[in-house]
């Protein structure tokens, strides 16, 4: 079936610095979430993107999702320690309808 | 509007005993996911319904796990026996969309984290 890679796995910054998480597919995709939870929680949906070579910006939050369609990235602008969580992407997982595949996820921790 | 509702919150039992989740999603929404997340790893999709009929479950180890969604509203999963791997969260989620492939987003509740000794 289809797989979402995510990397890195574990990302830990100072407060102030960027963050970075990336997400790859073989296949291509129709389109990709992200979802974020915080320790304890459960997912909450962030955004989705559907074009290729797709930009979206939340503040400081910024998702791309490639030309091909096959990687997707999310970059946080100096980071807070409200953005302490695993962000996930997630992508329809084969020929199902609405089928949800989640990557690993990046555990994003911030040192104030 | 309400959330996707979970219970119970958690759950402790002995290996090979039998356990049962409860989810009731938003109201109106067709599809329905039970997700297995053990700890330090993404969610991992067991069952997906769309109303009362299983759209996918080909990662549900159906020698022990069972789900059903009756009248396509509430739905349950059931482990038996329970082993010590199925410790973990189980999180179910509801999205809208009849039979779209992804056009919105999916609202999880709040897990059962179950374990098991």
């Amino acid at each position: 079936g289809q797989q979402v890679m995510q990397i890195p796995q574990y990302q830990h910054v100072q407060e102030g610095e960027d963050f970075t998480t990336y997400c790859n597919s073989s296949t291509t995709l129709s389109n990709i979430q992200w979802y974020k939870q915080r320790p304890g929680g459960h997912p909450v949906f962030l955004i989705q993107l559907v074009k290729s070579g797709e930009v979206k910006k939340q503040k400081r939050l910024t998702f791309q999702f490639g030309e091909a369609k096959k990687n997707s990235s999310l970059h946080i602008t100096a980071t807070q320690t409200t953005d302490v969580g695993t962000y996930f992407c997630a992508g329809p997982g084969g020929t199902s309808y609405g089928k949800l595949t989640f990557g690993q996820g990046t555990i994003l921790t911030v040192h104030p | 509007e309400a959330g996707v509702a979970q219970s119970p919150r958690y759950k402790i039992i002995e290996k090979r005993q039998s356990v049962a989740f409860w989810c009731n999603p938003i109201s109106g929404h067709a599809t329905l996911y039970w997700y297995q997340q053990i700890l330090g790893q993404g969610p991992k999709l067991l069952i997906q319904f769309q109303n009362n009929g299983v759209v996918d479950d080909s990662q549900l180890p159906k020698d022990r796990f069972s789900a059903e969604r009756l009248k396509g509203v509430d739905s349950t999963l059931k482990i038996q026996p329970a082993k010590l791997e199925d410790s973990a969260v189980y999180l179910c989620a509801s999205r809208q969309g009849k039979g779209t492939r992804g056009n919105t987003e999916a609202f999880f509740g709040q897990g059962t984290r179950l374990t098991v000794v």
